[in-house]
């Protein structure tokens, strides 16, 4: 157990919808990371926040959003849900920004859009 | 641009000694990360290099040379617990982490 929590475990949906992934960092980490993984494929990099900010922006589609919270738990919307996002979503955390520290990840969200 | 290479599958029988490689191309390099990740499961972190040299964990061991922009990870006594994928990232200078697609690897009996 990393200690990071994502809610909820699955996700079925249609298209055109909108849904709230939720993610929990580890006790005391302050930046959390979104990651997509679609079947089979690496993991790609969505989004970085820190104690609140954002801090970095990967290959995150316009229909994509996030926020880090005061408490540090973080969300990721998703709207206008299409086919092509149905995924893997994984948030992880980590101590620090600005130095070399390890990512520790969650559980993950299994999204399927029908 | 910034790329992370690595074998896209591999086989090994169980019990035998396998060896995935690494190569990359990064803006600035900060430190090289392993991690182990099972079908349909959250990636694990296995190990982290950031000088020349070998660093030993029990079974499995991390590579890494800096000039040539190589690491590897070397998995020994191989069990069928050990079938997962294998990613490779990397710590650019802006400490961003750039993921390799990840190398797949198959135990045999």
């Amino acid at each position: 157990d990393s200690g990071v929590t994502q809610t909820p475990k699955h996700l079925i949906t249609a298209t055109g919808q909108r849904v709230t992934l939720r993610c929990s960092p580890r006790s005391g980490d302050l930046s959390v990371y979104w990651y997509q993984q679609s079947l089979d494929q690496g993991l790609q990099f969505l989004i970085q926040y820190y104690n609140g900010e954002e801090r970095a922006k990967g290959n995150i589609l316009e229909r994509f959003s996030a926020q880090q919270f005061p408490d540090l738990h973080s969300e990721l919307n998703l709207s206008s849900l299409e086919l092509g996002d149905s995924a893997l979503y994984f948030c992880a955390s980590s101590a620090e920004q600005g130095r070399t520290d390890t990512q520790y990840f969650g559980p993950g969200t299994r999204l399927t859009v029908l | 641009g910034q790329n992370i290479d690595q074998p896209t599958e591999m086989t090994a029988t169980e019990g035998a000694i396998v060896q995935i490689n690494c190569t990359y191309q990064t803006s600035g390099f900060n430190g090289l990360f392993w991690y182990q990740q099972h079908a349909g499961e959250a990636p694990t972190f296995l190990s982290y290099n950031v000088l020349d040299g070998l660093e030993e964990k029990g079974r499995f061991s991390s590579f890494l040379s800096r000039s040539k922009g190589y690491s590897y990870l070397l998995l020994k006594e191989l069990q069928m617990k050990d079938s997962a994928s294998y990613l490779c990232a990397v710590e650019n200078s802006n400490y961003q982490l750039i993921w390799g697609a990840g190398t797949k690897l198959i135990i045999k009996p």
